[in-house]
């Protein structure tokens, strides 16, 4: 069974810009989420989505988006990017209904200049 | 909200040795608590994780026990070895949505 697949593996963008990640969950996964990998702040979470709904979100401004289709594959937008905007995404699928047992992909690092 | 606090931040142990590593969680309502192990380059792999109705669980040299009353759980590792070196994270969960926050990490280094 294929795990989580992120792309892309590494992102080099400038400050204003936009980026679009993208996450394929383990088959048969319905829940995916995103969270933000730093050194500072360790890791902190984004958003959730399942069955095409966003059921929780973080503290992250609005700049930060996402969103997830009806194959369960997802996409996490970020706009007007800022320097801090700088980390790991990693993101997560599970099998159940309700958080548990989450199975990571390994992440896009994004770099912003 | 949740609040985990893990401790130590790095350990450093010989092979063979054991290793241990604690966390404690503010939310009474946290029920879930999973650990997960990252390698260099990988996301956060989960090794083992242990529910609210369970006091402890093993797996081969990975063992978990928690202590609802004092609201702390440990990683428990027996037998080191290199290939342990990672950096390990815990985690609580009161199971609803997706509101898991972890530690901050616990960089294990298994010297040979």
């Amino acid at each position: 069974k294929a795990g989580v697949t992120q792309t892309p593996r590494y992102l080099i963008k400038t400050r204003g810009q936009q980026v679009t990640l993208s996450c394929s969950p383990i088959s048969g996964h319905r829940s995916v989420s995103w969270y933000q990998q730093t050194p500072g702040q360790g890791l902190q979470f984004l958003f959730e989505y399942f069955s095409e709904t966003q059921r929780n979100k973080g503290n992250f401004p609005g700049r930060f988006s996402g969103r997830q289709f009806s194959n369960s594959r997802s996409e996490m937008n970020v706009s007007t990017l800022e320097l801090g905007d700088s980390a790991l995404y990693l993101c997560a699928s599970s099998s159940a209904s309700r958080n548990e047992k989450l199975f990571f992909g390994s992440g896009t690092q994004l770099s912003v200049l | 909200g949740e609040n985990v606090e893990q401790h130590p931040s790095t350990l450093s142990v010989q092979e063979g040795d054991s290793a241990v590593i604690k966390c404690t969680y503010s939310d009474s309502a946290s029920n879930y608590f999973p650990w997960y192990k990252q390698e260099l380059g990988k996301g956060p792999q989960l090794i083992i994780d242990i529910r609210s109705n369970v006091g402890e669980k093993k797996d081969q040299r990975i063992a978990v026990t928690l202590n609802k009353t004092a609201k702390h759980f440990s990683l428990h590792i027996t037998e080191t070895q290199p290939e342990d070196s990672a950096v390990y994270f815990c985690a609580a969960s009161t199971g609803y949505f997706n509101d898991m926050r972890f530690g901050a990490g616990t960089r294990l280094t298994v010297k040979p």
